[in-house]
């Protein structure tokens, strides 16, 4: 099946420091990524959206300007959590989808990066 | 949003089948019916997807309601490596959006 893997897979920072994490596709090209984000005992919850080449599209409540997303090439997408605070502590994951089977392209998930600021 | 019901929590023992149920009443004609499955401290992994027949795959199988208002999961024998919280979802070409899903846990 298709793999997708975040780097790093966690990470300690200091409050008020910025933070890069990476998505590949490693077997197939993803036109569309989505970054997710996951507290404690609770749900994932969708950030945004990303297609290739085009600029992001955020959910209602996620700033664009803190958490900055990059998708320059078919096989990579960023997620930049500026200037973070421990309210960003959080596990952050990401998904790919091909976009060549039709409309049931399946997403399919990284492994996530957790995410503690001090 | 598509919306989802599933219930809280289920319970199975190792080696018997496992239905989990989900109702999805607001689907829409070209929505397919996905399912994920998570285990802790780990990335959802797909499980099975359809549409309308239902479907088999090495992992489970989806038996998908005539109307399309809900469907069940089928685990034929229930391992402990099953045990996670199980998500369905359905979209088209939106994003998934996911509930709370079901618990399952799983006894020797």
């Amino acid at each position: 099946g298709a793999v997708v893997s975040q780097h790093p897979s966690r990470v300690i920072c200091k409050s008020g420091t910025s933070v890069k994490i990476e998505c590949r596709s490693l077997d197939f090209q993803a036109t569309t990524m989505f970054w997710y984000r996951q507290f404690p005992k609770q749900s994932l919850m969708l950030m945004a959206t990303s297609n290739e080449g085009s600029k992001a599209t955020y959910e209602q409540g996620v700033e664009k300007d803190k958490f900055l997303i990059n998708h320059a090439s078919l096989t990579l997408s960023t997620l930049t959590v500026t200037s973070a605070h421990p309210e960003d502590s959080s596990f952050y994951i990401c998904s790919a989808r091909g976009g060549l089977a039709g409309i049931a392209d399946t997403q399919y998930f990284g492994p996530g990066t957790r995410l503690t600021v001090l | 949003d598509a919306k989802t019901t599933q219930p809280n929590s289920m319970e199975s023992n190792e080696e018997e089948p496992v239905h989990l149920p989900c109702n999805h009443s607001t689907i829409s004609g070209t929505d397919y019916i996905h399912w994920y499955r998570q285990l802790p401290s780990q990335g959802p992994e797909y499980v099975i997807h359809g549409l309308t027949s239902n479907v088999n795959n090495r992992m489970a199988s989806l038996a998908i309601a005539e109307d399309r208002k809900s469907s069940t999961l089928i685990l034929h024998r229930a391992t402990l490596r099953d045990a996670a919280v199980y998500y369905c979802m359905h979209t088209g070409r939106r994003a998934l959006t996911f509930g709370s899903g079901t618990r399952l846990q799983v006894q020797p």
